[in-house]
């Protein structure tokens, strides 16, 4: 199994912070790399796919990067509405989450 | 647009068979170019894949449920479900029903939309 590992599990921001949370893969998954954002009582939400593709409808202010093992969601200025949980998922081999990063008001 | 809803039971016993129903509107399971999931949460924690369908009735497992696990497809109700035998309180979760996107090659599949989910709890 390709295991997915995200960092940090938690983190506290400002409104208008920048925030950037990693992803690392056991082994290379090319760009199969997904984000979703989580808020609670919700069903995920799409919003990254392909490592770097914004999915259409969602602000510009996500972006993400990165290839092979290490991949990056940032948040160029983070929002009141981004405060949420965040999932990476590898569709690589089978199909795998990241366990989550919460992103909490400072 | 495409949208899903889950449905069952919410209470299941142990031992018992978990069945679940996702019902399509808004596009035809039969177009083709996706996969119809299943993708389950427990409470508090992380989100974890159970499998896919096609609509010409070809699946794909989690290697961890796959003994456990049966989803079929329904084209003339636009449905798709789940069976989940033998469960035990480890099964305690919200599962969801999604649709993945087949991508083009070189750039994986993604998950869009996804239901809004349901809880099913296992307890005697």
């Amino acid at each position: 199994d390709i295991q997915m590992t995200q960092s940090p599990s938690s983190l506290s921001a400002s409104v208008g912070d920048r925030v950037t949370i990693t992803c690392r893969a056991s082994q290379s998954i090319n760009n199969y790399l997904n984000w979703y954002q989580q808020k609670p009582g919700k069903a995920p939400k799409l919003l990254i796919y392909a490592a770097s593709s914004l999915q259409s409808g969602v602000p510009s202010r996500f972006s993400g990067s990165g290839s092979g093992t290490d991949f990056t969601l940032t948040i160029s200025s983070l929002q009141p509405e981004d405060f949420a949980t965040y999932y990476c998922q590898q569709s690589y081999i089978i199909r795998t989450f990241g366990g989550g990063t919460k992103v909490e008001i400072k | 647009q495409v949208q899903l809803q889950e449905s069952g039971p919410g209470l299941v016993k142990p031992s018992q068979t978990l069945s679940l129903t996702c019902s399509v509107s808004g596009g035809s399971i039969s177009s083709g170019g996706y996969y119809w999931s299943w993708i389950r949460q427990h409470p508090g924690k992380g989100l974890e894949w159970i499998g896919y369908i096609y609509y010409s009735g070809s699946t794909y497992y989690n290697p961890s449920l796959k003994s456990r696990v049966t989803i079929s497809v329904d084209t003339s109700k636009n449905q798709f479900s789940l069976k989940l035998s033998s469960v035990t309180a480890a099964d305690t979760a919200v599962y969801y029903c999604a649709r993945e996107i087949l991508a083009a090659v070189g750039t994986g599949d993604w998950v869009d939309p996804w239901g809004q989910g349901t809880l099913v709890t296992v307890s005697s």
